[in-house]
């Protein structure tokens, strides 16, 4: 069956310019994560969703990051006003019941690849 | 906080050597441990899961035990193949909170 997809799996911006990430997760699933990946570390925790609820968006770098999920399926990560440490991969997984337990396995989509010049 | 330090690479074996990647955790308490793999151009995989303390997961021939008492999970395998060249991360979750938290990877290259 499908797996997560994300696109665009590459963007370049310009310094200043706003950016939309999309998500599609397995279809059913619950959960929702975003994680930013800097070269060369581990994925770091943005924002997770339960269906179309944000319950967690503690991991947000700023207040230009936002992301929603308005009908509990697809997902939107929009930067405004992109800045060069903004540049990262943006990885989106999903789950099928809530919350990032043991129990609850995440699989992954392949990320995009955001460069911000 | 939680946190997640594991062995910085690049590994580099030749193919049937023994592997070892350690992975050492800080946690407040009685977290989930975990071994993903991203091979080239895909996303993350979970490898092998262990929830609570002396639990060993394994998966395509790799393991890993829960060590609590060194605070420790770290992957092994007996054989490696040049298939399983690819970045491994350690992560773990706490079950109170929505985030996973990450290693920063291990690159391992085998050579036939």
């Amino acid at each position: 069956g499908a797996g997560v997809s994300q696109s665009p799996r590459y963007k370049v911006a310009k310094r200043g310019q706003d950016v939309a990430l999309r998500c599609d997760p397995i279809s059913g699933h619950v959960s929702l994560f975003w994680y930013q990946q800097a070269l060369g570390q581990g994925p770091e925790f943005l924002t997770y969703f339960q269906n179309e609820a944000q319950l967690d968006k503690s991991g947000l770098p700023s207040d230009r990051f936002f992301a929603e999920r308005p009908e509990g399926s697809v997902s939107t990560l929009k930067i405004q006003r992109t800045q060069q440490e903004d540049s990262a991969v943006y990885l989106c997984a999903s789950s099928l019941v809530g919350g990032a337990s043991s129990y609850n396995e995440q699989f992954f989509g392949p990320g995009t690849r955001l460069t911000v010049l | 906080g939680n946190s997640v330090t594991q062995m910085e690479g690049p590994v580099t074996l030749s193919e049937e050597a023994f592997l070892t990647i350690n992975c050492t955790y800080t946690a407040t308490g009685y977290p989930s441990l975990f071994w993903y793999v991203q091979y080239p151009g895909e996303g993350l995989q979970l490898l092998l899961k262990a929830t609570k303390a002396d639990d060993k997961g394994s998966n395509k021939g790799f393991e890993a035990t829960y060590r609590k008492e060194t605070t420790s999970f770290h992957l092994e395998k007996g054989s490696v193949q040049v298939s399983d060249s690819a970045v491994y991360f350690c992560a773990l979750s706490d079950g109170g909170r929505n985030d996973m938290r990450f290693g920063a990877g291990t690159r391992l290259t085998v050579k036939p």
